[in-house]
């Protein structure tokens, strides 16, 4: 079965450089979020978006942005990274209605290293 | 804002021994969900719970969502090697927020 794709795999970066990561959600899935994980720590919510609109946002900075587009991918634009950016970055897709919690389907996410 | 703290951070158990992880929202939830995180991977759906004082059973894992809502736990039986990794639980509302909470590292020593 399809899973969530997420690219890249791996990514290093310069501090005040930007960055671009890309979530393919499951075919049909609707809803896509990002959460960013630290070493040793839980996922935090970024910023979740439902068929194609901004549902719910969490603890992003301002310095980044995300949208979803007309074929549901999604994309996370991260501009000025600062050390602390550095993480494991997550996607995940659920096929639901806006308000409502459907399982995650998560991806195997992008390690952002910000040098 | 909405916090979900689990406990322990961390167990170490004995192959074959019981293991509980406890999660507490500091709000009401609309429904828990939990999720196991292996070493290296990314979290995995476990199950959901919805209503209040509902108790689920996966073979050795046992799952039940406190009569108010706000507290969850997740029981495994007779644990296993393959049962190591953090498990989440991850606490919802009437959004598509869904906050995790602070994870349970779970180490099995064969």
């Amino acid at each position: 079965a399809a899973g969530v794709i997420q690219s890249p795999r791996h990514l290093i970066k310069e501090k005040r450089e930007t960055a671009t990561l890309k979530c393919y959600p499951i075919p049909r899935h609707d809803t896509v979020y990002w959460y960013q994980q630290g070493p040793g720590q839980d996922p935090q919510f970024l910023i979740s978006f439902y068929e194609k609109m901004q549902s719910d946002k969490g603890s992003i900075p301002d310095r980044f942005s995300a949208q979803q587009f007309s074929d549901y991918h999604s994309e996370l634009n991260m501009s000025s990274l600062e050390l602390g950016d550095s993480a494991l970055y997550f996607c995940a897709s659920s096929l639901g209605s806006r308000g409502t919690n459907e399982k995650l389907f998560f991806g195997s996410g992008t390690q952002l290293s910000v040098l | 804002g909405q916090q979900v703290m689990q406990i322990p951070q961390y167990q170490h158990v004995q192959e074959g021994e019981d293991f509980t992880t406890y999660c507490n929202s500091s709000t009401t939830l609309s429904n828990i969900q939990w999720y196991k995180q292996r070493p290296g991977g990314h979290p995995v759906f476990l199950i959901q719970l919805v209503k209040s004082g509902e108790v689920k059973k996966q073979k050795r894992l046992t799952f039940q969502f406190g009569e108010a809502k706000k507290n969850s736990s997740l029981h495994i039986t007779a644990t296993q090697t393959t049962d190591v990794g953090t498990y989440f639980c991850a606490g919802g509302g009437a959004t598509n927020k869904l906050i995790f909470g602070t994870g349970t590292l779970l180490a099995v020593q064969p």
